[in-house]
């Protein structure tokens, strides 16, 4: 079965600084998708990144980037030069399989604190 | 572009009232749709899933249902109301038959008294 573990509740990281968030999972796909969303207080899911499994070279949108290992199922996000705006809940996420129409298994999530 | 609304965002309900919530998907067609439920301080749940009119999937056994009476629309109704269906309803599409991300609504948050 899919899952995807989040190991960190709750970090904390200062304005300007960098932080990693930590998901490992667990799948019996070869090919899939892994993916981080952001949810600010307003609640709206917001994709953050996407790293498709069989690409090596690890995705990076702007200020955000993934260290992606497979073997190690490890999808780790790091945030750098951190912003207030960057405070939310933070999902790490794997699609299911075919027959829940792919729906997407999240994890407990990990909530950041940006301070000034 | 699509786009993705649900409504009420807001709903107070007494225990032992119904319930509906509904969602619609513009821009595109025959898409999955999904609803989650997120407790507070928790993850995700995944409640129901559709890939087509009438077809609908129930992950985990509870107080609520599904319907897709057309191909764009989504709605998650309950007869009687429990406390423990208070949270934050979420729904959200992606393409049919292709595993890619989810695109998800501005979410209902329903608390039952």
């Amino acid at each position: 079965a899919q899952t995807v573990t989040q190991s960190q509740p709750e970090m904390s990281v200062q304005e300007a600084e960098t932080v990693t968030l930590s998901c490992t999972y667990d799948t019996s796909e070869s090919d899939y998708y892994l993916f981080w969303y952001k949810q600010p207080p307003s609640r709206q899911m917001i994709l953050v990144i996407r790293q498709e499994a069989y690409k090596q070279q690890n995705a990076t949108e702007n200020r955000f980037s993934v260290n992606f290992q497979k073997a190690a199922k490890s999808f780790s996000l790091k945030i750098s030069d951190s912003q207030l705006g960057d405070a939310a809940m933070y999902f790490c996420a794997l699609p299911k399989n075919s027959n829940s129409g792919y729906a997407l298994n999240f994890g407990k999530g990990t909530s950041l604190l940006v301070t000034p | 572009s699509q786009t993705i609304h649900q409504w009420p965002a807001t709903l107070v309900q007494p225990v032992g009232s119904p319930l509906s919530l509904e969602c619609t998907v513009e821009g595109t067609s025959n898409p999955n749709l999904y609803w989650y439920r997120q407790a507070a301080g928790r993850g995700l749940q995944l409640l129901f899933y559709s890939v087509g009119i009438g077809q609908i999937s129930s992950e985990v056994p509870q107080n609520l249902s599904a319907s897709r009476p057309q191909d764009r629309q989504f709605i998650l109704s309950s007869k009687k109301l429990l406390l423990s269906d208070s949270g934050f309803y979420l729904c959200a599409w992606n393409g049919a038959g292709w595993p890619g991300e989810l695109f998800f609504g501005e979410g209902s948050r329903l608390t039952v008294l």
